[in-house]
C-alpha cells in the first residue's frame, strides 16, 4: 500500500525558471493538500483541491503560484519567475476524506532556487 | 484564527528516559482535532498521534502520549523509553472543518546515548 508519493525530491532551478511539483496521493485518496516549509519554521497551508477542483487556496500567493489535480494523473503545483525567497521545501498530504480526516504527507520536494 | 505554539524550541532528553514535548493552541471552536508530527533528518513528515477535542480520554500510541487539556487548551507529548531514532524536529499541529492544518514551530528533541 503505497504511501502519498512526490516528485522530483529535489529541484534546483535558477531565478526566472519554472518549478513543477508532482504529488500522488494515496491510494483511495482524493483530497491533496499542499504546505510549505520554509527553513527553521513549521508548515504553512498553501491550497487545498478534490479531482478536477480548488477547494480552497487561500495559502497560495497571489502571483506565480498555480495548482491542479486533473481527473487523470498527479496533482501539480507550478510556480512560474522563481526567485530565491520561493526556496522551501514542499509538501503533499492527502486525505480520503475532507473536514475531520488524518492528512498523510509525501516526503516532500526541496526547491532550491540559484 | 487559530494559533498553535510551541515554546520550546530544542529540548534534549538521555536514552531510555522520558520527556515531554508542550503545545498550546488557541480557538474559539469545540470540536477539532489536534496532532502530533515527527520530522526525522530526512524530512519526512510522520504521524505520530491524533487526539479528538471531544475525547476525554488521553490518545496513545506505544511509547507516545499526549496529556489533552482541553480547558487549558494544552496537548503535551510524552515520549516514554526515549530511543536514539526518536531525534527529530517534532510539530503539533491542529485542525477543524476547513480542512486546513495549522502546524507550531516545532522542537528540536536530541536522544543521546
Amino acid at each position: 500500500n503505497a504511501g502519498v508519493m512526490q516528485n522530483p525530491r529535489h529541484l534546483v532551478r535558477r531565478r526566472g525558471q519554472e518549478a513543477r511539483l508532482r504529488c500522488s496521493p494515496m491510494k483511495g485518496h482524493s483530497h491533496v493538500y499542499w504546505y510549505r516549509q520554509l527553513p527553521e519554521e513549521g508548515l504553512k497551508f498553501m491550497v487545498y483541491l478534490q479531482k478536477e477542483n480548488i477547494i480552497d487556496e487561500s495559502g497560495m500567493p497571489k502571483e506565480r503560484f498555480s495548482a491542479e489535480f486533473p481527473k487523470e494523473g498527479p496533482s501539480i503545483l507550478r510556480i512560474q519567475q522563481v526567485v530565491r525567497g520561493d526556496s522551501a521545501a514542499y509538501f503533499c498530504a492527502s486525505s480520503y476524506n475532507r473536514g475531520r480526516e488524518t492528512q498523510y504527507f509525501g516526503p516532500g520536494t526541496r526547491l532550491l532556487v540559484l | 484564527a487559530q494559533t498553535v505554539t510551541q515554546s520550546q524550541p530544542e529540548m534534549s532528553v538521555q536514552e531510555a528516559e522520558t520527556v515531554t514535548l508542550s503545545c498550546t493552541y488557541d480557538t474559539s471552536e469545540n470540536n477539532y482535532y489536534l496532532f502530533w508530527y515527527k520530522q526525522p533528518p530526512s524530512r519526512q513528515m510522520i504521524l505520530v498521534i491524533r487526539q479528538e477535542a471531544y475525547k476525554q480520554q488521553n490518545a496513545t500510541e506505544n511509547r507516545f502520549s499526549v496529556n489533552f487539556q482541553k480547558a487549558a487548551k494544552s496537548f503535551s507529548l510524552k515520549i516514554s523509553d526515549s530511543q536514539l531514532g526518536d531525534t527529530a524536529m517534532y510539530f503539533c499541529a491542529f485542525g477543524d472543518n476547513t480542512d486546513k492544518l495549522i502546524f507550531g514551530t516545532g522542537t528540536r528533541l536530541q536522544v543521546f546515548p
